[in-house]
């Protein structure tokens, strides 16, 4: 099994402020990754897949890049609609894999 | 706009099987994967296995023998079946919507686009 790594596990932040989530996978992926945001008590939403590609709705603050073994998921400006846990997974082999979640909080 | 919904027993029993039904509405059915992936209270996401709409199954090893999918197009449903469960089991079952995503390794490969708002099962006595 593909084994994911997300760091930090969690992270302290502002309104306004610049977040980058990072997502390290244990063998190459290309670029089968997805970045999923949840709220406490809400199904995950479908953020990015392909590494970089924006679900439709997904607001442009959103970016993703990467490819092979390390990826990122930025926010640009945090707004207090983006405190949440986000998840990357990967979809390149079988079983399907996710990490271990980043929590995002407010400071 | 396309929803999809899980239904079922919330409670059920050590040693007894896990039945549940996603219903996929404002949607095709067809040429998409339909998966179920579940969450223990306050833990991380477990991808269980999911089906093609032509039938094609793939399970997680680590489920894979107490693990059934199906599902009925004409219904636009798929169904999970989990045996023998014990209160590892508890946890948020979610079914998702794949769309095909690449070809690699012998594979397509899917990425979820669109999820359920998921169904708590407890295993208790």
């Amino acid at each position: 099994d593909i084994q994911m790594t997300q760091s930090p596990s969690s992270l302290s932040a502002s309104v306004g402020d610049r977040v980058t989530i990072t997502c390290r996978a244990s063998q190459g992926i290309s670029r089968y990754l997805a970045w999923f945001q949840q709220k406490p008590g809400k199904a995950p939403k479908s953020l990015i897949y392909a590494a970089s590609s924006l679900h439709s709705g997904v607001p442009s603050k959103f970016s993703g890049s990467g490819s092979g073994t390390d990826f990122t998921l930025t926010i640009s400006s945090l707004q207090p609609e983006d405190f949440a846990t986000y998840y990357c997974q990967q979809y390149s082999s079988y079983p399907l894999t996710f990490g271990g979640g980043t929590k995002v909080e407010i400071k | 706009q396309v929803q999809l919904q899980e239904s079922g027993p919330g409670l059920v029993k050590p040693s007894e099987t896990l039945s549940l039904t996603c219903t996929v509405s404002g949607g095709s059915f067809n040429t998409y994967y339909w998966s179920w992936i579940r969450q223990p209270p306050g833990k991380g996401l477990e991808w269980i296995g999911y089906i093609h709409y032509n039938g094609n199954t793939n399970n997680n090893p680590s489920l894979n023998s107490r693990v059934t999918i199906s599902a009925d197009t004409s219904t636009k449903q798929s169904s999970l079946k989990l045996t023998s469960v014990t209160a590892a089991d508890t946890a948020v079952y979610y079914c998702a919507r794949g769309q095909r995503g690449g070809y690699t390794s012998g594979w397509y490969v899917h990425f979820f686009d669109y999820w359920g708002q998921g169904i708590l099962v407890t295993v208790s006595s």
